[in-house]
């Protein structure tokens, strides 16, 4: 099974900050790492795929990059609507595996 | 409109049997990887099963053995098939479509199971 391993766990940030968030695969998944926002009571919802790739309706502000084992979601501008929890998920092989989850707090 | 819709979460006992649905409109189900995902309460979340287009399936080495994952092409539903509950099974169940069998872009609202006596 492959061990996807974010960081930071949780992260207080200001509105307009830039984040990064990181996420390192126990072996190498290509490009096969998406990544995940989930807000409190509400499922998750998709905004990058395949490491890098913009999803439709997802604000600019967020943007992937990274192949084989490290990668990074990047938030660029920080608005108060972007505090959740943020998981990235590797699709290269089965079981499908998931981060830890990053919380951000908005301060 | 492209959703997802699951239903049937509930208090169960351990080691009862629960069925979940997940009713899909705007696709169809028999066409697309297929997925069931859940989130214990405070954690993060868990990949649970798959079912190909082509119908096989497979399972986290966690649920083999107890929960099947079936799909009605007439109802245009997946189904989740959840035996010999533990109480390490609570959770939300999401249902979840995965384009190309990679990431999963469109989501259920969960159902809740709590496997408790």
């Amino acid at each position: 099974e492959i061990v996807l391993t974010q960081s930071p766990h949780f992260q207080s940030v200001t509105p307009k900050e830039k984040v990064i968030i990181t996420c390192r695969a126990s072996q190498s998944i290509g490009s096969s790492l998406h990544w995940y926002q989930q807000k409190p009571d509400q499922s998750p919802k998709l905004l990058i795929k395949y490491a890098s790739q913009s999803i439709s309706g997802v604000p600019s502000r967020f943007s992937g990059s990274g192949s084989g084992t490290d990668f990074t979601l990047t938030i660029n501008s920080l608005e108060g609507e972007d505090a959740a929890t943020y998981y990235c998920h590797q699709s290269s092989s089965l079981p499908h595996t998931f981060g830890q989850g990053t919380k951000l707090e908005i301060k | 409109e492209v959703q997802l819709v699951e239903s049937g979460g509930g208090l169960i006992q351990p080691g009862g049997s629960l069925r979940l649905s997940c009713a899909v409109s705007g696709f169809t189900v028999s066409s697309n990887y297929m997925s069931w995902v859940r989130q214990a309460p405070g954690k993060g979340l868990e990949w649970v099963s798959v079912i190909y287009s082509g119908g096989s399936t497979l399972y986290a080495d966690s649920v083999k053995g107890r929960f099947t994952i079936s799909r009605d092409n007439s109802k245009n539903t997946l189904y989740l098939q959840m035996n010999s509950l533990r109480a390490e099974d609570t959770a939300v169940y999401y249902c979840a479509r995965a384009l190309g069998g990679a990431a999963f872009e469109i989501w259920g609202q969960g159902t809740m199971v709590t496997v408790s006596s």
